[in-house]
C-alpha cells in the first residue's frame, strides 16, 4: 500500500521569501510518480509539478521546484519568492506503477499563507 | 484545454435520498476518478473507472456507486445519503500523462 505524510498542517511565510513544504512517501514499488497540487479557496486542484522515481534531475516549473531525495523517501515542495497568490492548500500525491490506472494517494494537506 | 465539469458546485440533500453527481470530461480520458475531501484527510479514492462500463472500488467504497455508460460521463450515486456523506467530492480524469485533471468539485451537505 502507499502512503503520503504531509507533517505540516499550516505555514507562514512572508512574500518574496522562499517556503519549503514538507512531504514523505511511503511504496513498495519501483516505478512510481510524485505529484504536487495547490487548491485554492475556490476549490479546483491545481497542478503544479510532477516527478518520475526514475527522473535523475529534481523537477523545476517556474517558481516551483520538488527537493527528491530517493534514499530519504521525501518529496518536499519549495516555492521561490512566494507571492500572496500562493496562500492555499498544498497536496502532495503519488501514483503507484504498475496496473493502478493512474491513481492517487494524497497527503493530509498544508495550508500556506503568505503575509505581505 | 482540459475540461472537467461536474454537475453542482453546491447541492443539500437530505438523509435517506438517492444523490447523483455528475462529471463529464471533453478530452476523450479512459480513466476517470470520484474523491472526497475531507479536512485532515486530504482526498480519498471512493471509485475509478478505466474504461466504459468498467469500474473498480477505490479506498472508501461503502456507501457509494458509480455509472459509467459513456467514455465521457462518471457518476457518482450514493444510494440513501447519511450525514457522514457530507463532504466536498472531486472528479478527475486522465490519460496517458502522468497528471489527473480534477473538476471544481461538489460540496455536498447531508441534513
Amino acid at each position: 500500500a502507499q502512503k503520503i505524510t504531509q507533517t505540516q498542517p499550516g505555514m507562514f511565510v512572508q512574500e518574496k521569501e522562499a517556503v519549503t513544504l514538507d512531504c514523505t512517501y511511503d511504496t513498495s514499488d519501483q516505478s512510481y510518480g510524485l505529484f504536487w497540487y495547490k487548491q485554492p479557496s475556490s476549490g479546483e486542484m491545481i497542478f503544479l509539478i510532477y516527478q518520475g522515481s526514475y527522473d535523475e534531475q529534481n523537477a523545476t516549473e517556474g517558481r516551483y521546484s520538488l527537493n527528491f531525495q530517493k534514499a530519504r523517501k521525501s518529496a518536499n515542495l519549495v516555492i521561490s519568492a512566494s507571492q500572496l497568490g500562493d496562500s492555499a492548500m498544498y497536496f502532495c500525491a503519488m501514483r503507484a506503477g504498475g496496473t493502478s490506472y493512474g491513481k492517487l494517494t494524497f497527503g493530509q494537506g498544508t495550508i500556506l499563507t503568505v503575509h505581505p | 484545454d482540459v475540461k472537467v465539469t461536474q454537475s453542482s458546485r453546491y447541492l443539500v440533500k437530505r438523509t435517506g435520498e438517492k444523490v447523483f453527481l455528475e462529471c463529464v470530461q471533453d478530452m476523450d480520458h479512459e480513466n476517470m476518478f470520484w474523491y472526497r475531501q475531507d479536512p485532515g484527510l486530504g482526498l480519498r479514492l471512493i471509485y475509478f473507472s478505466y474504461d466504459v462500463k468498467m469500474k473498480e472500488k477505490g479506498d472508501i467504497p461503502e456507501g457509494y456507486s458509480v455509472s459509467r455508460e459513456k467514455k465521457e460521463r462518471f457518476s457518482l450515486i450514493l444510494e440513501s445519503a447519511s450525514t457522514n456523506q457530507t463532504s466536498m467530492y472531486l472528479c478527475a480524469s486522465s490519460l496517458a500523462v502522468p497528471q489527473q485533471f480534477f473538476g471544481p468539485g461538489t460540496r455536498l451537505t447531508v441534513l
